[in-house]
């Protein structure tokens, strides 16, 4: 079965400091990956994603970036972090293949950034 | 782009009560519709999705239904239970693997 690994899953940095959020994924190939940002209270802003290896779609103009080294490793990094980053982010992958159809997302459990 | 519009915000209903989130989108593209849950401090999971050749789809107690015409879709909770309180996501496809969420409805059943 598929499984989905984050990390961290807390995190505290102070403002100017670089950031690297990892995520894989396992038992699948080709996964459409994605990188969403949850605001406390707030819903659930798609960042990022990816339907293979280099191939990044951005969402939101801002001081993140994303990058997809391998298959299933999909990667969110910043080299000065603001105030306004801290959230809950959140990795999640699909199936990919299908050009009429979507198929659902699976998240991981998340990473809680807190920018000081 | 595509910009999908959640109602209500909070919604608090008696148990055994029916609930009843709706949400609307903007792109007419969009031909797939999930919903999901997200427990306090977890990550959202899927309770429910609906493709766009379907008008209503059920499953025991949770149904969407969705109106290409007037681009709107809704989630229907029936005889609410104390665990259904949750925060609850609708979500857009426009276009083959990009899906685009509503801003949520916290949903709070009364004992």
């Amino acid at each position: 079965s598929q499984t989905i690994h984050q990390w961290p899953a807390t995190l505290v940095q102070p403002v100017g400091s670089p950031l690297s959020l990892e995520c894989t994924v396992e038992g699948t190939s080709n996964p459409n990956l994605y990188w969403y940002r949850q605001a406390a209270g707030r819903g659930l802003q798609l960042l990022f994603y990816s339907v293979g290896i280099g191939q990044i779609s951005s969402e939101v103009p801002q001081n993140l970036s994303a990058s997809r080294p391998q298959d299933r490793q999909f990667i969110l990094s910043s080299k000065k972090l603001l105030l306004s980053d801290s959230g809950f982010y959140l990795c999640a992958w699909s199936v990919s293949g299908s050009s009429s159809y979507n198929s659902p997302l699976h998240f991981g459990n998340g990473t809680r950034l807190t920018v000081t | 782009g595509e910009n999908v519009e959640q109602h209500p915000s909070t919604l608090s209903v008696q148990e055994g009560d029916s609930a009843v989130i709706k949400c609307t989108y903007s792109d007419s593209a969009s031909n797939y519709f999930p919903w999901y849950k997200q427990e306090l401090g977890k990550r959202p999971q899927l309770i429910i999705d609906i493709r766009s050749n379907v008008g209503e789809k059920k499953d025991q107690r949770i149904a969407v239904t969705l109106n290409k015409t007037a681009k709107h879709f809704s989630l229907h909770i029936t005889e609410t239970q104390p665990e259904d309180s949750a925060v609850y996501f609708c979500a857009a496809s426009p276009r083959a693997s990009k899906i685009i969420f509503g801003s949520g409805t916290r949903l709070s059943i009364r004992p």
